[in-house]
């Protein structure tokens, strides 16, 4: 059971135009948010993350909004930049005391063209 | 600042061969640390996390064991590998102070069985 998906494996930009990333999450007890990026035989890196208190979390180029009624939080880049290419990933977890489980999406694939 | 290393960075066994991956983080105390697989194609998937020394919780059912013998030290273990064991570990840790942190990731383990 895929709690949290990202829809589109992958993603074709160009360069200086928005990039806009989706994730939808089914587990209701989500309440924490995160998107990660990741180069090829990298770690990934955290870029931004969002708690449910909040819709919008700006910093820098990246923002993400929350739509908590939908279930739905999605990442914008602007503006997009060559080295914004990498794969992508949305990641959940409820903020109860004691609970440890970060749940990934499988990871969307941006490419920025020059 | 903190630091997460893994060893080693790429490794080639054949099956039915034991396995020993490691993980360790440097300037934080009591972190929460965690391994993950990333099969090709796939998400992150979340095999074990440790809370303390001593203290492994198990996310899925399979072949590989973890360890935590000191604090700041997280073992991923098998005795026998499968081919299905193929794939990108990640170690991964969080400041177990807060409830809305990151994770950080370590540079991965690429994993070939043949």
């Amino acid at each position: 059971d895929q709690q949290v998906k990202q829809n589109s494996p992958s993603l074709s930009v160009q360069e200086g135009r928005i990039s806009i990333l989706n994730c939808d999450y089914t587990n209701s007890m989500f309440d924490y948010f995160l998107w990660y990026k990741k180069y090829p035989a990298e770690g990934p890196t955290f870029l931004i993350s969002i708690s449910s208190i909040k819709d919008k979390n700006e910093d820098g180029r990246f923002t993400v909004f929350l739509n908590k009624s939908a279930k739905h939080l999605s990442l914008h880049i602007v503006p997009s930049q060559p080295g914004d290419s990498a794969v992508y990933f949305c990641a959940a977890r409820p903020t109860n005391f004691g609970n440890e489980k970060l749940t990934f999406g499988t990871g969307t694939r941006l490419t920025i063209i020059p | 600042s903190q630091t997460i290393h893994q060893w080693p960075a790429t490794l080639v066994q054949p099956v039915g061969s034991p396995l020993s991956l490691e993980c360790t983080v440097e300037g934080t105390s009591n972190p929460n640390l965690y391994w993950y697989r990333q099969a090709a194609g796939r998400g992150l998937q979340l095999l074990f996390y440790s809370v303390g020394i001593g203290q492994i919780s198990s996310e899925v059912p399979q072949n590989l064991s973890a360890s935590r013998p000191q604090d700041r030290q997280f073992i991923l273990s098998s005795k026998k590998l499968l081919l299905s064991d193929s794939g990108f570990y990640l170690c991964a840790w969080r400041d177990s102070g807060g409830v809305y942190n990151e994770q950080f990731f370590g540079p991965g383990t690429r994993l070939t069985v043949l």
